[in-house]
């Protein structure tokens, strides 16, 4: 199965700033079926980006996704207070599905 | 607005059965893949299985031996059983929807259930 591991484990940024956040497969995702998930304390996730690169529905586009092959990307251009939360790579090309580790994004 | 919603004992014994049910409200099951993941604390997601709703299945190898998820379309629901459980089971378990076909990511979750292994 494909391992992901994002880093960093933990982001500690001001609201205005940028975020980047990396999630690295153990071998290639195929198709670039790689999707972001973003989850508050209490709350279901929410999904931010499919396919590497599209954004889903009503997502504002301060979130983008790169990346293909093993090593992707998640950006947040300026961060906005409801935006520190915990952010999940996921990998549905391959099954079993797999999911990072998270990145947990905290004001600092 | 389509929302999913777990319910179930949260509290089994070792050895014996865990049963979940998820409710979905707001559309229709019709032509959708619903999966089961779960999270154990302090682990990352771990993906459980899915059911489409003809009736297909796809389960995680690492479970297939002890995993059935079954559908109730005409409720609107579908359910996760998974029998002889141990403390390595005690985890959130949520339900959640794929769209347009077997390779999708999920656009819906629910907010999951803790179910605890203990006696």
């Amino acid at each position: 199965e494909i391992v992901l591991t994002q880093s960093p484990g933990t982001l500690s940024l001001s609201p205005g700033e940028r975020a980047i956040l990396s999630c690295r497969a153990s071998q290639s995702v195929s198709g670039r079926y790689l999707a972001w998930y973003q989850q508050k304390p209490g709350q279901a996730p929410k999904l931010l980006v499919y396919g590497a690169s599209n954004r889903a529905a009503g997502i504002p586009d301060r979130f983008s996704g790169s990346g293909s092959g093993t090593d992707f990307t998640l950006t947040i251009s300026r961060l906005e207070p409801e935006d520190f939360a915990v952010y999940y790579c996921q990998q549905y090309g391959s099954s079993p599905r797999t999911f990072g580790q998270g990145t947990k994004v905290e004001i600092k | 607005q389509v929302q999913l919603q777990e319910s179930g004992p949260g509290l089994v014994k070792p050895s014996e059965t865990l049963s979940l049910t998820c409710v979905v409200s707001g559309d229709s099951m019709k032509n959708y893949y619903w999966h089961w993941i779960r999270q154990p604390p302090g682990q990352r997601l771990e993906w459980i299985g899915y059911i489409y709703s003809s009736g297909s299945i796809n389960y995680n190898p690492s479970l297939r031996s002890r995993v059935t998820i079954s559908l109730a379309t005409s409720k609107n629901q579908f359910s996760l059983n998974l029998t002889s459980v141990t403390a390595a089971d005690t985890a959130v378990y949520s339900c959640a929807r794929a769209p347009w076909g077997p390779v999708a990511p999920f656009d819906y979750w629910g907010q999951g259930a803790l179910v605890t292994v203990s006696s």
